[in-house]
């Protein structure tokens, strides 16, 4: 299993950036998908999962209205559109494979830097 | 401020036995059969150790073991390696959302 996490990078807040995952290695569309971040010195933040189908979506409150996950099966990846990006969203962003919404983690990628800053 | 409370840090020596506990509430790490744990070296992938509370996914060593008494769970370590110095989160899910530990820095001396 392989997940591989890319789009972050420096943005000034207000505006957006697309992260993406590529998985491989399993089958994708077995499985439900997240995304999970870290800010700076703290712990683990659940952000946003996906079910197989994208039939079924969640969001933490704090990205809610702000963040949408998609998937493409077709491709094997993940996506995390982030719109009106803020200071505190400034973090490290894993993607992670389960076998449900509510499950734990079975797999994680390295993840990818977001920075937002003026 | 992370929903579930671990401490900042713990030690103990190679050989030595340590536990890291995980403190929640009824509506999380209490309340349902949902309890994980993942060891994160920084730069790494976090990787799953423990899920539904006691269970340990194939190729886990059985040196990591979890429980649960009301609304604390707990990782133990046994035989404690120089590999096993490594951050180490717990997750529950919680009320339609997942939660997860500030993380627990293990220093192995």
């Amino acid at each position: 299993v392989q997940l591989v996490e890319s789009g972050g990078g420096l943005v000034q807040p207000g505006r957006s950036l697309r992260l993406s995952c590529a998985a491989s290695g399993f089958t994708f569309d077995d499985y439900a998908m997240h995304w999970v971040r870290q800010a700076p010195g703290k712990g683990l933040e659940w952000v946003s999962g996906i079910n197989w189908s994208s039939g079924s979506v969640d969001y933490a409150a704090s990205v809610k209205g702000r963040f949408t996950i998609s998937r493409d099966n077709s491709k094997n990846s993940l996506y995390l559109q982030m719109n009106s990006l803020r200071p505190e969203d400034t973090a490290f962003y894993f993607c992670a494979k389960s076998s449900g919404l509510r499950s734990h983690f079975d797999n994680w990628g390295q993840g990818t830097l977001v920075s937002v800053s003026s | 401020q992370s929903a579930l409370t671990q401490p900042a840090s713990v030690s103990g020596s190679p050989g030595q036995s340590i536990t890291i506990p995980c403190s929640g509430t009824s509506s999380a790490v209490g309340g349902y059969n949902y309890v994980s744990w993942y060891q994160h070296h920084p730069g790494e992938a976090p990787k799953l150790l423990i899920y539904d509370v006691t269970y340990r996914p194939s190729g886990v060593s059985d040196r990591f073991s979890g429980s649960r008494s009301g609304n604390t769970a707990s990782l133990t370590i046994s035989g404690l390696r120089a590999e096993d110095e490594a951050d180490y989160f717990c997750g529950s899910y919680s009320r339609d959302t997942i939660v997860f530990g500030g993380g627990t820095k293990l220093t192995v001396l």
